[in-house]
Formats: structure tokens, C-alpha cells, sequence
């Protein structure tokens, strides 16, 4: 697509539901990133895509959290057992090869309000 | 450990006055340095990159490698420049990148 996509763009759950949030890349980016953006914490790295694989998941903030990536391309950031702390805008950025020097596109996120 | 910090959370400024956004950086490597900035309503988006050394929208930023920092910096804010700005610092060849917690820049008329 001509750019990332994020859906839904907003999603509200009730504590202890499980979520799905979804990203699309831009065609042809072989690297996807998951961040949270949190008020006043600025963006929490969570996760790192090369292709399917996930080199560093150092950022998943518990086991309650997972990731994956199908095909080189859509990515799935699933969400169990919710908590009222999980409640963050999830942002998702890809770009043509690892490494920032390449330059992030960011998806419009995915605002998660936990009640 | 790698970390950026933006002691600013606020920062307001009058139209044509200079701007300076700061951000100090802790990393033992050679790092490399950016700032994105949000606008309301629209998505995160890179500003300007140190390695450049460009000129984005008549912002500049310097990499001091002896005070550790990546300010941001503008001669004459205009009211468009109104945004959230981020610094964001990743490791030579590394891929994972650490934003700072962002200084909402307000340009008043």
C-alpha cells in the first residue's frame, strides 16, 4: 500500500479481554516495528520484524504480550489478558531494510483504551 | 544503556522568536540521531536526520558529541511549527531505536 496502515484505529476492551491489533506495511519493506506510545513516557520499543522473524522482542513489556508476522508482510500484535496499564496508542512503522537510517514510516496507530 | 532525554515536556514560544529544543543523549558508541516530529492529527513522521547535517523546514540540529546532546534549533518559529517533537537515538547498525518522551513545541501568535 502507499502507506502503513493500522486498524482498527481505535479499540476499547474490557480488562482481561484479549486484543488483536493489525499493521500493514508499505510493500517491499522487509522491516516492521511495534511502539507504544504512552502520555508523558514518549514511544516504548516493543518488538522488531526482519522478514517473519523477530530478532528482538527485549521489548515486550510481559509473556502477555506476542507478536507475529506472516508472509513478510502483515504483522499481528496480540494483547492477552488485558490490563488497565496496557491502555497506549500502538504504533507501527516499517522501512525498506533494518536500521533507522533507512527511514521509519509510522501507521497512524491504534488507540487502546482498557476499562 | 542507551537513553534520550527531552527535559522539556512543554515548551512555548512567541511567532519569530528562536526556538531550541533539547535533547541529551547516553550511549558508550557512536549513535545516530534524529528528530521526528507529530502534528495534530497526523502521523509521527522523521524531521531530519544528524547524519544529513540538513536543514528541515528552517530546523537544524548539531550533533555535540562532548555534551552528549542533539538540540533542536530554529531562528524564527512560525505558528505551523506547533507539534510534538521527538529525538530518537539508535546504535550504529543497530535496529532498535529509543525515543525520547517528546517536547510539545507550541508557537503562539
Amino acid at each position: 500500500g502507499a502507506g502503513v496502515s493500522q486498524s482498527p484505529s481505535n479499540k476499547v476492551t474490557e480488562k482481561g479481554k484479549d486484543v488483536e491489533l493489525r499493521c500493514d506495511p508499505i510493500s517491499g519493506h522487509t522491516a516492521l516495528y511495534w511502539y507504544r506510545q504512552s502520555l508523558g513516557q514518549g514511544l516504548e520499543f516493543l518488538i522488531y520484524f526482519q522478514g517473519n522473524s523477530a530478532p528482538d522482542k527485549s521489548g515486550l513489556p510481559s509473556d502477555r504480550f506476542s507478536a507475529e508476522r506472516t508472509g513478510g508482510s502483515v504483522s499481528t500484535l496480540t494483547i492477552q489478558r488485558t490490563q488497565q496499564e496496557d491502555s497506549a496508542v500502538y504504533l507501527c512503522a516499517s522501512s525498506p531494510r533494518p536500521g533507522i537510517q533507512y527511514g521509519y514510516t509510522f501507521g497512524s496507530g491504534t488507540r487502546l483504551t482498557v476499562v | 544503556a542507551q537513553r534520550v532525554t527531552q527535559p522539556e515536556k512543554l515548551l512555548s514560544v512567541f511567532k519569530g522568536a528562536p526556538v531550541e529544543l533539547k535533547c541529551n543523549y547516553s550511549y558508550s558508541g557512536s549513535p545516530e540521531l534524529f528528530w521526528y516530529v507529530q502534528y495534530s492529527r497526523q502521523r509521527l513522521q522523521l524531521l531530519l536526520r544528524h547524519i544529513s547535517r540538513e536543514s528541515i523546514k528552517g530546523f537544524t540540529a548539531d550533533l555535540n558529541k562532548g555534551e552528549t546532546s542533539f538540540h533542536l534549533k530554529k531562528p524564527f518559529a512560525q505558528e505551523e511549527d506547533s507539534a510534538m517533537y521527538y529525538c530518537a537515538l539508535t546504535a550504529g547498525g543497530g535496529f532498535k531505536t529509543i525515543f525520547g518522551a517528546g517536547t510539545r513545541l507550541f508557537v503562539k501568535a
